[in-house]
This record gives structure tokens, C-alpha cells and sequence, in this order.
């Protein structure tokens, strides 16, 4: 596709169960970006990779998190033991090079109930 | 450390007339800045950005911004608002320091009055 697509649009879990939460980035794009928008909290980096290098984890929240890309391109990001803190819109973003612009995705809603 | 504040949450603004949005920043270094803005439901769109060069920078939806480097603003600035602008609008800096991932402000929700 022409943008960055994430699945699912939206997620409501029980706490205490894992989730799963999909980034497909523009193709071609090296830089992926993982970004967590909580109302009364804004939006927080939480992880980038780029390129085959090791990702920058420094915005994680707690251990709880953990994302992977494979193949350089799609990016899943899992949250295990969901708390309702966890509750917010998961963004990812993509970039040509790791100073490009950042093109985002519509993110996914994720409640735990 | 980078931040970035943006010290009005909500701007009104009568339709046909200028508007603008503003933004402060705290860097070390040379900024790389740029504004997002968020429709209902969806992702944050891309507007426009400062590396460096020209202080007025012209992006997209005929939007410009205006870049202050003794005032540490980048301000949002459009001619002529129009209904359709109304959305929520993210100024942000880069992390020059590491991972290349942008610092946020808390946003500013702009209302265009019909």
C-alpha cells in the first residue's frame, strides 16, 4: 500500500492476556518507529529500529514490552500481562532514512478492560 | 535533553482569518523541527519541517512555519483558516542524541468558526 498500515484497527483484551500489534511500514523504508499517544500523557517513543542495526529499546515502558521487525520490514509489537495502563492508541511510523520525515500509520486502539 | 512545549491546548479562530499555533523548543544543538496535525481517528500527518536554511518554511495545506532561533519558536502559521483545518496539531524535535525519534508537545486542538 501506499502508507503505513497497522493491525488490528482495534483491540479490546482482558488484562492479564498478551497482545499482538502489527506495523507494515512504506516500502523501502529503513527507519520504523513505534509511538504510544495516551490522553493526559501525549505521545512517547517507545522503540525504533533501523536497518539491520540493533533497535533503540530506551522508551519501553517495563519488560511487559517487546517488538520485533523481521526482514526489515514488518514490525510487530507485543505487550505481555496487559495492564489498564496499557490502554492507549499504538502509532508506528516509518521513515526513508533515519532523518526523514516520519509518515504514520492510523494506529491501533487498544482497551483492557 | 530535547522538549517541546505548546502552551495553548485550544485555539479558535474565525474562518477566512489568519491563525496561528505556537510552539517553543529546547535543544541542544542545531533543531530539526517539524508539526504534525491528527484528524479524528487517525494517524499524525506529516505538514512540515526545519533542518536548516530558510527560517519560513512552506508545507503542506497551504501552511508555513515560521523558525526563531533567538526565540526558540517554530510557530504554525496559516493566511486564511479554513472549517476543514480543524484538528489537532503536534509540534516536535527530534532526538539528536541517539535514536532519531521525535519528542511531541501535548498538542493544540484549533477550532475554525464558520
Amino acid at each position: 500500500g501506499a502508507g503505513v498500515s497497522q493491525s488490528p484497527s482495534n483491540k479490546v483484551t482482558e488484562k492479564g492476556k498478551d497482545v499482538e500489534l502489527r506495523c507494515d511500514p512504506i516500502s523501502g523504508h529503513t527507519a520504523l518507529y513505534w509511538y504510544r499517544q495516551s490522553l493526559g500523557q501525549g505521545l512517547e517513543f517507545l522503540i525504533y529500529f533501523q536497518g539491520n542495526s540493533a533497535p533503540d529499546k530506551s522508551g519501553l515502558p517495563s519488560d511487559r514490552f517487546s517488538a520485533e521487525r523481521t526482514g526489515g520490514s514488518v514490525s510487530t509489537l507485543t505487550i505481555q500481562r496487559t495492564q489498564q495502563e496499557d490502554s492507549a492508541v499504538y502509532l508506528c511510523a516509518s521513515s526513508l532514512a533515519a532523518q526523514g520525515a516520519q509518515h504514520f500509520g492510523d494506529g491501533t486502539r487498544l482497551s483492557i478492560l | 535533553a530535547q522538549s517541546v512545549a505548546q502552551p495553548e491546548d485550544q485555539v479558535n479562530v474565525a474562518e477566512g482569518n489568519p491563525l496561528t499555533v505556537k510552539c517553543t523548543y529546547s535543544v541542544s544543538g542545531n533543531p530539526y523541527l517539524f508539526w504534525y496535525v491528527q484528524y479524528p481517528n487517525r494517524g499524525l500527518q506529516f505538514l512540515l519541517k526545519y533542518i536548516t536554511g530558510d527560517n519560513l518554511v512552506k508545507g503542506s495545506y497551504g501552511f508555513e512555519a515560521e523558525f526563531n532561533k533567538s526565540q526558540t519558536s517554530f510557530h504554525l502559521k496559516k493566511p486564511s483558516a479554513l472549517v476543514s483545518d480543524s484538528a489537532l496539531y503536534f509540534c516536535a524535535v527530534r532526538d539528536q542524541t541517539g535514536a532519531n525519534n521525535l519528542f511531541f508537545g501535548t498538542g493544540t486542538r484549533l477550532t475554525v468558526i464558520p
